[in-house]
């Protein structure tokens, strides 16, 4: 199946810094992506959709000029935490789709603010 | 508004024997896909099974198969022969053309634990 990247895998930021999360396609074109959210021992919570080349569309509840969202090109799509704090701490998790279907996820990214 | 319930936070099986995980779904999409997704600790999403709205025959997939009953709006899987590696989170999801824009969204989750 397609492949999905995120980088970091792990990150600790010192609270009031900001954190890029990236997510990349490896293998195809995504002209949609995903990024959701985690907390432990709970289900994944929709943050926004990206798609290349507009303004990611967020969803309700979910703070825009928190959570940066970039999708430069049809492989990367980044996630920039700004002016992190400890209740950001969380795992964030990116897909990619492919078709109306199809939908890939990366690995994960585990943020950690101290 | 699209849904997915999953009633069962945490469920027990012995090694070998078959366990179902229960997923209802609420939506006003003619056209939708539903899905099945193991997590283990590691924090990954591995896909499972696919079943789309218009499939007439229930998907399977290797040990795990999927029972699509349209008219209740459920989409249980079933794991044959469980393993002990099969212990792990499992999330129903659903994904809808018109009215949901592309996006998925999840149940929250069944937590299962194979007994040896």
């Amino acid at each position: 199946g397609a492949v999905v990247s995120q980088h970091p895998s792990w990150v600790i930021c010192k609270s009031g810094t900001s954190v890029k999360i990236e997510c990349r396609s490896l293998d195809f074109q995504a002209t949609t992506m995903f990024w959701y959210r985690q907390f432990p021992k709970k289900s994944l919570m929709l943050m926004a959709t990206s798609n290349e080349g507009s303004k990611a569309t967020y969803e309700q509840g979910v703070e825009k000029d928190k959570f940066l969202i970039n999708h430069a090109s049809l492989t990367l799509s980044t996630l920039t935490v700004t002016s992190a704090h400890p209740e950001d701490s969380s795992f964030y998790i990116c897909s990619a789709g492919l078709g109306a279907y199809e939908q890939y996820f990366g690995p994960g990214t585990r943020l950690t603010v101290t | 508004a699209q849904k997915i319930t999953q009633t069962q936070p945490g469920m027990f099986v012995q090694e070998k024997e078959a366990v179902t995980l229960d997923c209802t779904y609420d939506t006003s999409d003619p056209s939708y896909g539903l899905f099945w997704y193991k997590q283990p600790s590691s924090g990954e999403m591995i896909f499972l099974i696919y079943q789309g709205s218009y499939d007439q025959q229930n998907a399977t997939e290797g040990r795990y198969s999927l029972n699509f009953q349209k008219a209740r709006k459920s989409a249980n899987l079933v794991i044959s022969a469980s393993q002990l590696g099969d212990s792990a989170m499992y999330f129903c999801a659903m994904r809808g053309v018109k009215t949901g824009g592309f996006k998925t969204i999840f149940g929250a989750g069944t937590r299962l634990f194979v007994k040896a």
